[in-house]
């Protein structure tokens, strides 16, 4: 496979459920983001990784918690979630250079989550 | 804190005309700027980065082109196709804190 893997790609879960999203990168890419994409809004960024180490947390309620095992794999796990929390989610990486060049993002093509 | 803004918010054109989608950002100290379209309730397809370095950038029918002093960037599609009906999304990067989107460009181009 190649580019940016995202599962599931539509999720319904109860206010009390805990899921994972999960997001894997076949680019040998270095930095890994999650972002939030509600009706009407722009893009939000939620949290960013680079070399597995978070340098980002965007004010995320703790209700969603990512983790980074390594540079290729990116998880966001969710619980006791609000309605308000239905979005799509996007998984992203790109390949940085010195924090101040990078050669694009790729993006994956998103959980469609449902709180219910 | 930097802001992207898109103009038109929406567009519908005739096949096979020429259009220029709009892109400002507050905070001239960039990086880089990306142009993505988004189909309904897809991902993101990156279509052209253009580097603070760099005026332009093309791509078959599109041409990107960046005043980072104005902050002003503009996509350009020739001889639009039913097929380009997409949102168009800008995103500029300032550094470690990751992409800033705009709301984007709803495009519809009428067969």
């Amino acid at each position: 496979e190649t580019g940016v893997t995202q599962t599931p790609r539509h999720l319904v879960m109860g206010m009390t459920n805990k899921k994972s999203l999960k997001c894997e990168q076949h680019l040998g890419h270095n930095a890994m983001y999650w972002y939030k994409q509600s009706a009407k809004k722009p893009l939000e960024l939620m949290f960013v990784y680079n070399f597995k180490e978070q340098t980002e947390n965007n004010s995320v309620p703790s209700r969603f918690s990512p983790e980074c095992p390594n540079s290729s794999h990116l998880f966001l796990h969710l619980h006791t979630l609000q309605p308000e929390d239905s979005a799509l989610y996007l998984c992203a990486s790109s390949q940085e250079r010195e924090g101040r060049y990078h050669y694009g993002y790729t993006f994956g093509s998103g959980t469609r989550l449902t709180v219910v | 804190k930097q802001e992207v803004t898109q103009i038109p918010a929406a567009l519908s054109v005739p096949e096979g005309e020429n259009l220029v989608l709009n892109c400002s950002f507050t905070d001239s100290a960039i990086y880089n700027l990306q142009w993505f379209r988004q189909d309904p309730g897809k991902g993101l397809t990156s279509l052209l980065l253009i580097q603070s370095s760099q005026r332009e950038q093309t791509s078959g029918r599109l041409n990107a082109s960046l005043d980072k002093s104005s902050g002003r960037s503009t996509l350009y599609i020739a001889a639009s196709q039913p097929g380009d009906s997409a949102t168009y999304l800008c995103a500029v990067w300032g550094g470690a804190d990751g992409l800033t989107f705009g709301k984007g460009t709803h495009l519809i181009i009428q067969p």
